[in-house]
């Protein structure tokens, strides 16, 4: 497909495992955002990457959370030690050029409980 | 901190009515999107407008930008079921980073 995927879908972890979430934007995306979406919600910015530089991770809620996009494709969100508070779908989002300029494409995200 | 404030938070109607939904701030921004998001998918985007006083229309929805481009509103006609999803606004405050969005609306279009 031509979208932005994102894997697993549904992740159940246990309080205090670390789980890897996986997305894999639209070739040729330059920019790629990791967002925090609660219910009902907007979704809360977590870290942007302009092919494999992370430009800003000000919205990383702690130090638990690492993202990464090596190779400028493929990125992986990881969270250690999952809390509680952690629950949330986690959207992944790609756009051609500059963030701000561009149409964001949404993955259909993946969603994290954590018992 | 800069802010978008959605209204209403909730809106259910019946179909064939029309709605609008709001999408403040006191921020002033170089445009502003509006996105449709669907339980279990990811948003997808409506329209971005750019200029103030831009009227936008996409069938039966109706986007304004604020004069001051420092609001926005969505105006609905005829609303159908097909409607119902969370509405969300996004601005670029300018500095090519980042959206700042808002909470979004939760419609619910009733047969």
């Amino acid at each position: 497909g031509a979208g932005v995927s994102q894997s697993p879908r549904y992740k159940v972890a246990k309080r205090g495992q670390d789980v890897a979430l996986r997305c894999d934007p639209i070739s040729g995306h330059v920019s790629l955002f990791w967002y925090q979406q609660a219910l009902g919600q907007g979704p809360e910015f977590l870290t942007y990457f302009q092919n494999e530089a992370q430009l800003d991770k000000s919205g990383l809620p702690s130090d638990r959370f690492f993202a990464e996009r090596p190779e400028g494709s493929v990125s992986t969100l990881k969270i250690q030690r999952t809390q509680q508070e952690d629950s949330a779908v986690y959207l992944c989002a790609s756009s051609l050029g500059l963030a701000g300029l561009s149409e964001q494409f949404f993955g259909p995200g993946t969603r994290l409980t954590v018992l | 901190t800069q802010l978008l404030e959605q209204s209403p938070q909730f809106l259910s109607i019946q179909e064939g009515e029309n709605l609008t939904v709001y999408c403040n701030s006191s921020s002033v921004f170089s445009s502003l999107q509006w996105y449709r998001q669907e339980p279990g998918e990811g948003p997808v985007l409506l329209v971005t407008v750019v200029t103030g006083g831009e009227v936008k229309k996409l069938k039966r929805l109706t986007f304004q930008f604020g004069d001051a481009r420092k609001d926005s509103s969505l105006h609905i006609t005829a609303a159908q079921p097909g409607d119902t999803g969370l509405y969300l606004c996004a601005a670029n405050a300018g500095n090519n980073r980042k959206l700042i969005w808002g909470l979004g609306t939760s419609l619910a279009v009733n047969p």
